[in-house]
């Protein structure tokens, strides 16, 4: 079983959905938690990150960490082609992070 | 741009021979981390330095790389004797330290090994 779960999609929405985004993790011992985003051919740029538990808010991105089901969410509102990409999870271990799989969104026109 | 910068953005080779790959980070960034990257997974760990000192190697890390930060500045990453399995995106990522959360990547070198 790996670290940290992602399902990698493809996910395909109309643009103005609002769209979610989730990871299951199994190392209770880590509570640091980031979403990152991935064009094409670039590397992974910080979204959002979280600590423990609760809900943490960056404008139109919402990111959610449940500490009884080990499940984080992100959570994308109004969305535009723009925001089309590779979302990854990843869960800080010590001095490295641990990433999910990445789901490949696309949002249409 | 003041980003970090990874060189080169390709590169292909064939199996046997020896890459060598440069990461510069964002100035004054303490900490720089290579990650590896294949098609339709998320980066794995690799290692990571604090200054010049590599404080951490994943086990994925076999005999046949290496890495250096000599100056506590730009990194590299060699591997000798490539195979096909080391095809791969190389991702370079820096950290001011404090809150090594906030990793700013490279946009990666693309390795072929043919």
């Amino acid at each position: 079983q790996k670290e940290v779960e992602q399902d990698p999609g493809p996910l395909s929405v109309p643009e103005g959905a609002i769209v979610s985004l989730n990871c299951t993790y199994s190392n209770s011992a880590f509570q640091y938690f980031m979403w990152y985003r991935q064009y094409s051919r670039k590397g992974p740029e910080l979204l959002m990150y979280t600590y423990s538990s609760g809900n943490k808010e960056d404008g139109r991105f919402t990111a959610q960490v449940d500490k009884s089901s080990k499940y984080i969410s992100l959570f994308i509102r109004d969305s535009q082609p723009s925001d089309s990409a590779t979302y990854l999870c990843a869960q800080r271990e010590a001095q490295k992070l641990v990433f999910g799989q990445g789901t490949r969104l696309t949002i249409n026109p | 741009d003041t980003g970090v910068s990874q060189d080169p953005r390709h590169k292909i080779t064939k199996r046997g021979q020896n890459v060598t790959f440069r990461c510069d980070p964002i100035s004054e960034h303490n900490r720089l981390y290579w990650y590896r990257q294949t098609l339709g997974q998320g980066p794995e760990f690799l290692t990571y330095f604090q200054n010049e000192a590599q404080l951490e190697k994943s086990r994925l890390l076999s005999d046949r790389f290496s890495a250096e930060r000599p100056k506590g500045s730009f990194s590299t990453l060699e591997i000798q004797r490539t195979e096909q399995g080391d095809s791969a995106m190389y991702l370079c990522a820096s950290s001011p330290g404090q809150d090594n959360e906030k990793l700013f990547f490279g946009s990666g070198t693309q390795l072929s090994v043919l």
